[in-house]
């Protein structure tokens, strides 16, 4: 079974500097895919960015950025220029390729709660 | 438009009511889902419906039963619900493509508190 781990239940950032988010998996498969999703208060599960294993080059979307370390198993998020807007809880997520059959959906991790300093 | 809709919002019901959660989603993916999440707790799948064939998480109770009438719209039925089944409620959708599952676009869920 697949497993994910985010290891910082909250971070702290000033607003417009740069923080990191960590995350591990486990797996057993060679090609799956990776996710970041924002969930703000308002408990809307937001989509931040996506990664595919068999990719190399480390997905962007404007300031958010992952450095993505297969062999390692890490899947870290780097969110630059820190806004108010961005505080909200953050999920790493894992999914196969190929399902194996039955229920297996996204594997989330904890979360980490991220906090926006004015 | 990565538009999931979720109807109610927010939902209050005893033990003895029956309801239904309904979800929408006019991008014509082909595989969507249910979770449960709890406060501070990342979601639990709970069903998938995948070109109409449903999976299910063995460790659901038979008190919820999803129903997909169309490849557009996911319901969840609701009965004899106890005060643990508070939470918010979740669906998902994704192209569901054969060879996997893709990117998973979330509703805004629905509040439910059981009373």
């Amino acid at each position: 079974a697949q497993t994910v781990t985010q290891s910082q239940p909250e971070m702290s950032v000033q607003e417009a500097e740069t923080v990191t988010l960590s995350c591990t998996y486990d797996t057993s498969e060679s090609d799956y895919y990776l996710f970041w999703y924002k969930q703000p208060p308002s408990r809307q599960m937001i989509l931040v960015i996506r990664q595919e294993a068999y990719k190399q080059q480390n997905a962007t979307e404007n300031r958010f950025s992952v450095n993505f370390q297969k062999a390692a198993k890490s899947f870290s998020l780097k969110i630059s220029d820190s806004q108010l807007g961005d505080a909200a809880m953050y999920f790493c997520a894992y999914n196969p390729l190929y399902s194996g059959g039955g229920a297996d959906g996204l594997t989330f991790g904890k979360g980490t709660h991220l906090i926006i300093q004015p | 438009d990565t538009e999931v809709t979720q109807t109610p919002k927010h939902l209050v019901m005893g033990m003895t009511n029956k309801k239904s959660l309904k979800c929408e989603q006019h991008m014509g993916h082909r595989a969507m889902y249910w979770y449960k999440q709890k406060a501070k707790k990342p979601p639990e799948l709970m069903f998938v419906y995948s070109y109409e064939k449903l999976s299910i998480n063995e460790s659901v109770p038979s008190r919820f039963s999803p129903e997909c009438p169309n490849s557009s719209l996911l319901n969840l039925h609701l009965h004899a619900l106890q005060p643990e089944d508070s939470a918010l409620y979740l669906c998902a959708s994704s192209q569901g493509a054969l060879a996997g599952r893709e990117t998973q676009y979330f509703g805004p869920g629905t509040r439910l508190l059981v009373l």
